[in-house]
C-alpha cells in the first residue's frame, strides 16, 4: 500500500486559516468515511483531531475541522495559534482493511 | 482513564528479532469495541502502520512488513505485543502502541489513545 500524500509544508500567521490536504485513492480515502487526523508535536505520541473524516474527539478546539472530496482529505485550522504549530497527520482505513498514513505536514506559525 | 505503555529493550542487532510488549491499563484489552495496533517513526521521518490485533486474535499486518511481523495479544495480562525479525538499521524508529476503533466503537478506525512510545536502535 502506498502512502498518502501530504504537502511537506503549509504556514500561516496568527488569526488565519490554513488547510492541508491529504490524497488517497478510491481504495482507501475514496472509498471510505474514515479519515483521521493526527497532530504531533516534537518529541512526543500523536494526537488524535479529526476522526471519520469530519468529527472532533471530544476536548478537540472546534477551530479543526475536516472534509473531503472524492479521493482528497483536507484538515481546516481556522484562527490560526502559535500552539498549533506541529506535524500533522492523515489516515485512511483501506479495502484491505489495514490502515495507511500520510507522509506528514510541518505547519508553522508565522 | 485508559493508557497504554510500551517496553523492551532499547537497543537490538541486525538481523535479530525486535520485541515490544505494550500493557493496556484503565481498561480492559477484551472489549468488543476495539482493535490495538502498532505503529512506528523513524527519527525525522513520517508515521507507519505496522498492524492490529482484536483480543480474539484476529490480526491485520502492513502488507510492506507482513513477513517479518508478528502481533499477539494476552488477555489475562492486558498486553500485547509485537515481534518484528531480521531487523536492519531501518528498522530503527520510535514504535507506539494505540488503541483503534472498531466498526462498533464510537470512534471508528481511528487510533484515539495512545502509548508515549519508545525508542529501539538497530546496531551492532
Amino acid at each position: 500500500q502506498s502512502a498518502l500524500t501530504q504537502p511537506a509544508s503549509v504556514s500561516g500567521s496568527p488569526g488565519q486559516s490554513i488547510t492541508i490536504s491529504c490524497t488517497g485513492t478510491s481504495s482507501d480515502v475514496g472509498g471510505y468515511n474514515y479519515v483521521s487526523w493526527y497532530q504531533q508535536h516534537p518529541g512526543k505520541a500523536p494526537k488524535l483531531m479529526i476522526y471519520e473524516v469530519s468529527n472532533r474527539p471530544s476536548g478537540v478546539s472546534n477551530r479543526f475541522s475536516g472534509s473531503k472530496s472524492g479521493n482528497t482529505a483536507s484538515l481546516t485550522i481556522s484562527g490560526l495559534q502559535a500552539e498549533d504549530e506541529a506535524d500533522y497527520y492523515c489516515s485512511s482505513y483501506t479495502s484491505s482493511s489495514t490502515q495507511v498514513f500520510g507522509g506528514g505536514t510541518k505547519l508553522t506559525v508565522l | 482513564q485508559l493508557q497504554l505503555q510500551e517496553s523492551g529493550p532499547g537497543l537490538v542487532k541486525p538481523s535479530e528479532t525486535l520485541s515490544l510488549t505494550c500493557t493496556v491499563s484503565g481498561g480492559s484489552i477484551s472489549s468488543s469495541s476495539y482493535y490495538w495496533g502498532w505503529i512506528r517513526q523513524p527519527p525525522g521521518k513520517g508515521l507507519e502502520w505496522i498492524g492490529s490485533i482484536y483480543y480474539s486474535g484476529s490480526t491485520y499486518y502492513n502488507p510492506s512488513l507482513k513477513s517479518r511481523v508478528t502481533i499477539s495479544v494476552d488477555t489475562s495480562k492486558n498486553q500485547f505485543s509485537l515481534k518484528l525479525s531480521s531487523v536492519t538499521a531501518a528498522d530503527t524508529a520510535v514504535y507506539y502502541c494505540a488503541r483503534l476503533g472498531y466498526i462498533v466503537a464510537t470512534i471508528r478506525n481511528a487510533f484515539d489513545i495512545w502509548g508515549q512510545g519508545t525508542m529501539v536502535t538497530v546496531s551492532s
